[in-house]
C-alpha cells in the first residue's frame, strides 16, 4: 500500500513561473513532512520540511503548504529556474522517524 | 561539518556473484544509518537500518544483508546477485537524537548482467 502518493509523474513549468508539486498521504500518524529535490546519478538532498503542527513553511523561494484535514502537501517554487530541473520526493514519517516516499515527480523548467 | 562517503559510483556485476558495497559518514557519532535503493522509475525503498553498532532492521525480505561493524560503517552485502537486484543504491544518516531529516550520499549504481 501506497503511504506516500506523487500523482504526477512529470510537470513541465516555464522558467519565471510558479512550480507546484503535489503529494498525498493517508497515515494520519504522520507526524512530519519533507521534500528533497535529486539529479540523476547524485543522492537525494533535503530541501525543506514541515511539521505537523504547521500549516506553512517557507525558504527564499520555496514553500510548503500543509492540509491536514486532505491529507494533502504541497511545494512552491516561485521563480522556477533552470537549476531546479530535478526529480522531487516527499517523504512523510511519523514518531520512530522512518521516512516513508512518494515516487517522485520530474519537474522540467522550459526555458 | 558531516559528509558521507559510498563506493564504488559504479558497478556492473554478473549474475550468481557476490556483492559488498561500503558507506561511511564523518563528522558526527553514533547516527542512525540507511540503506535504499531506487529502481528505474520508482522512489526510494528502504532496505536496512541501523541504531547502532552490530543493530539492523531489515525492511524488505530479499537476498542482501546488512552490517555494521563499525559507528560509522556501514555495509551492503550479497552471496549472490540477482537481475532484480539491479539499482541504483543510496546510504543515508540521520542524527541518533530524533531528527527527521536524512542526509544521503552519491549513490551506488549497480548493473547485474
Amino acid at each position: 500500500d501506497q503511504q506516500v502518493k506523487q500523482n504526477s509523474p512529470s510537470l513541465s513549468v516555464q522558467e519565471g513561473r510558479i512550480s507546484i508539486l503535489n503529494c498525498d498521504y493517508t497515515n494520519s500518524m504522520f507526524d512530519y513532512f519533507l521534500w528533497y529535490k535529486k539529479y540523476p546519478a547524485e543522492g537525494p538532498t533535503f530541501l525543506i520540511s514541515i511539521s505537523s503542527i504547521k500549516d506553512k513553511n517557507e525558504d527564499g523561494r520555496f514553500t510548503v503548504f500543509l492540509n491536514k484535514s486532505a491529507k494533502h502537501l504541497s511545494l512552491h517554487i516561485v521563480p522556477s529556474q533552470p537549476g531546479d530541473s530535478a526529480v522531487y520526493f516527499c517523504a512523510a514519517s511519523d514518531s520512530n522517524y522512518q521516512l516513508i516516499w512518494g515516487a517522485g515527480t520530474k519537474l522540467i523548467i522550459k526555458p | 561539518s558531516q559528509t558521507i562517503h559510498q563506493w564504488p559510483a559504479t558497478l556492473v556485476q554478473p549474475v550468481g556473484s557476490p556483492l559488498s558495497l561500503e558507506c561511511t559518514v564523518e563528522g558526527t557519532s553514533n547516527p542512525n544509518l540507511y540503506w535504499y535503493r531506487q529502481a528505474a522509475g520508482r522512489g526510494l525503498q528502504l532496505l536496512f537500518y541501523s541504531v547502532g553498532i552490530g543493530q539492523i532492521s531489515s525492511e524488505v525480505p530479499q537476498n542482501l544483508s546488512a552490517s555494521r561493524p563499525q559507528d560509522r560503517q556501514f555495509i551492503l552485502s550479497s552471496k549472490k546477485l540477482l537481475l532484480s537486484d539491479s539499482g541504483f543504491y543510496l546510504c543515508a544518516w540521520n542524527t541518533g537524537t530524533g531528527g527527521y531529516e536524512q542526509y544521503f550520499g552519491p549513490g551506488t549504481r549497480l548493473t547485474v548482467t
